[in-house]
């Protein structure tokens, strides 16, 4: 099993669609949680951290299920602009230092 | 958020050369520094990881020797390409974990690296 795996898609949804991503990871010890954006050819910006309670940006709501090993992203009233690949990231801190472990990313493209 | 700062943005070398790229954290300490690859349409692959005053922890398959990583400060990490190949080509980007934010992982703008 990989350590963090997300469906890479693309999802294709219009304008206005909710649209919903999720994420599992491996490792339980996990300890922080993340969900980045990605637009071509540009450096990975994050979007919002990820917390068992939720965490809310606007259109955005993050969720994470420690039980079940899964973190998920809601996107509501989807824009043109929300177009890109969103990276699902854990870090892990071990004996070796930090681990720091990506999925390999979901597409959205959102059409008109 | 904290900013992390990546430089050259672009540069275009000679094959047999060496390039060097830096990367800084600017507003906070970063003792763990993250470098990576990635390719047109691929994903991020980690190259290493560097720790502030040790060696870096290098990814299998990436060689140390080739891709030099010096993280002398809190704040400054580089990534040297030696003897750079048109194989190696390719968008660099770094990241620092800021611990007293949580954890939370910023990127530098990416380095583009074309050898011809």
């Amino acid at each position: 099993r990989k350590e963090v795996e997300q469906d890479p898609g693309p999802f294709n949804v219009p304008e206005g669609a909710t649209v919903a991503f999720n994420c599992t990871y491996s490792n339980s010890a996990s300890q922080s949680f993340f969900w980045y954006r990605q637009d071509c050819r540009k450096e990975p910006k994050l979007l919002m951290s990820v917390y068992s309670s939720g965490n809310e940006d606007g259109r955005f709501t993050a969720q994470l299920n420690r039980a079940s090993q899964y973190i998920s992203l809601l996107i509501r009233d989807s824009k043109l602009s929300d177009s890109a690949t969103y990276l699902c990231v854990v870090i892990l801190l071990n004996q070796a230092g930090t681990a720091l472990i990506f999925g390999k990313g979901t597409t959205l493209s959102v059409s008109s | 958020g904290a900013v992390v700062s990546q430089h050259p943005s672009w540069v275009i070398c000679k094959s047999g050369t060496s390039v060097k790229i830096e990367c800084r954290s600017l507003d906070f300490q970063a003792t763990t520094m993250f470098w990576y690859r990635q390719f047109p349409k691929q994903s991020l692959m980690l190259m290493a990881t560097s720790n502030e005053g040790s060696k870096a922890t290098y990814e299998q398959g990436v060689e140390k020797d080739k891709f030099l990583i010096n993280h002398a400060s809190l704040t400054l990490s580089t990534l040297t390409v030696t003897s750079a190949h048109p194989e190696d080509s390719s968008f660099y980007i770094c990241s620092a974990r800021y611990r007293a934010g949580g954890n939370t992982i910023y990127f530098g703008e990416g380095s583009w690296l074309t050898v011809v």
